[in-house]
């Protein structure tokens, strides 16, 4: 079993609704959660990060964290053409970055 | 925020041959850098850390000698492919730790990417 496990999608919404993403760990040392962004060819770039369980909002991103069932979501709102990306969540453990797989996400006019 | 340069953004190399990928950080010091490989529609997969100063630590399955890392200043961190396969061709992808700040060193910013190709 991976300890990272995330849904590769792929994921196409219209524009304007509301996206949501999701993450599962099995290790309960994760201590950082974080979200990135990837378009293709690029290298990652950090969206949002949190280390407690409850909600982290950023315009029109939050992410959310649920300890106990180790569970993660990233939301977006009024998804844009220019959200389609892929998205990566990813956990810190001693010093090491766990990646998913990454959802890739496709917002169409 | 922070900026990590990587180069280059694209490589064709012939077999046999070796190629060297920089990974700069520009406003900031890195002591640890951290050297990834993706292949197409596949996560972020770990092949070395590597600390300033210090020899790289591989994770399994990386073959060291292959795959040379040095971490010479705390802004650059170099792999080179050594004797590079098709089989060798991917996206290599670093990322620097920042130190510092009120996330302490858990941040990491990623270069650009390296697309290499063997041919």
């Amino acid at each position: 079993q991976k300890e990272v496990e995330q849904d590769p999608g792929p994921l196409s919404v219209p524009e304007g609704a509301i996206v949501s993403l999701n993450c599962t760990y099995s290790n309960s040392a994760f201590q950082y959660f974080m979200w990135y962004r990837q378009y293709s060819r690029k290298g990652p770039e950090l969206l949002m990060y949190t280390y407690s369980s409850g909600n982290k909002e950023d315009g029109r991103f939050t992410a959310q964290v649920d300890k106990s069932s180790k569970y993660i979501s990233l939301f977006i709102r009024d998804s844009q053409p220019s959200d389609s990306a892929t998205y990566l969540c990813a956990m810190l453990k001693a010093n090491n970055l766990f990646f998913g797989t990454g959802t890739r996400l496709t917002v169409i006019p | 925020g922070a900026v990590v340069s990587q180069h280059p953004s694209r490589v064709i190399c012939k077999s046999g041959t070796s190629v060297k990928i920089e990974c700069r950080s520009l406003d900031f010091q890195a002591t640890t850098m951290f050297w990834y490989r993706q292949f197409p529609k596949q996560s972020l997969m770990l092949m070395a850390t590597s600390n300033e100063g210090s020899k790289a630590t591989y994770e399994q399955g990386v073959e060291k000698d292959k795959f040379l890392i040095n971490h010479a200043s705390l802004t650059l961190s170099t792999l080179t492919v050594t004797s590079a396969h098709p089989e060798d061709s991917s996206f290599y992808i670093c990322s620097a730790r920042a130190r510092g700040g009120d996330r302490g060193n858990t941040e990491a910013f990623f270069g650009q990417g390296t697309r290499l190709t063997v041919v």
